[in-house]
């Protein structure tokens, strides 16, 4: 079964710092990754996915994510973190097959101090 | 170009009752899945419809059932609701494509007093 873990539940960081939100996956075979930001009382927005080709992957409001086969593990980054990336953001692995089925892992809510 | 939209935003329901939530996809996407959020969770995903047709579904009773239109807009109803059924429900569209991302409205949230 296809899965993914967010192992916390909460990262806290100061505005300009570097930021990093840990994901990591269980799945079978090749995993179609994805990260999703959700503020508020609103819906989820996609980020970033990997499907394939370069480990690192490059998405919206300047985040980033890196790949990594042999650690199973798709971190989600920011060189330098804004007041307004703070939100709950979730992992996902793609289910297998033509679906667009997704498993999300808990979510970890960012909090970046001023 | 309109995104996912939902509708109602906000639904107050007493146990028992049944109730129905919409969903339009944003233009262009043909498969409309529909997800559970707890508070303090992740999503769940209930079900997922393309062509009119359940495709796809996860763990939940048969009190949740839905329906996609000929426009693939899609509706999930659920009957006899619990206490336990308070959550954001969310609906996500996308193309049927293998390496394609969904899109999610903004969600409904239902309160089961």
């Amino acid at each position: 079964a296809q899965s993914v873990a967010q192992p916390e539940d909460q990262v806290n960081v100061a505005e300009g710092n570097p930021l990093t939100v840990k994901c990591t996956y269980s799945v079978s075979g090749n995993p179609y990754l994805f990260w999703y930001v959700q503020y508020p009382n609103r819906g989820l927005q996609f980020l970033l996915k990997y499907i394939t080709g370069d480990n690192l992957v490059k998405g919206s409001y300047g985040f980033e994510a890196e790949f990594n086969k042999s650690q199973t593990s798709f971190h989600l980054k920011k060189p330098s973190a804004l007041v307004s990336d703070s939100a709950l953001y979730f992992c996902a692995v793609r289910d297998k097959g033509n679906f667009n089925k997704f498993y999300f892992g808990s979510g970890t809510k960012l909090n970046v101090k001023p | 170009d309109a995104g996912v939209t939902q509708s109602p935003t906000h639904l107050i329901k007493t146990r028992g009752q049944q109730v129905t939530l919409r969903c339009s996809p944003k233009s262009g996407h043909d498969t409309v899945s529909w997800y559970q959020q707890a508070l303090g969770q992740g999503p769940q995903f209930i079900f997922q419809y393309y062509e009119e047709e359940e495709r796809q579904r996860g763990n939940f009773p048969d009190r949740f059932s839905g329906h996609q239109f000929p426009n693939y807009s899609s509706e999930l109803n659920v009957n006899a609701l619990l206490l336990g059924d308070s959550a954001l429900y969310l609906c996500a569209s996308s193309w049927t494509g293998m390496n394609t991302e969904a899109f999610f409205g903004q969600g409904t949230r239902l309160t089961v007093v």
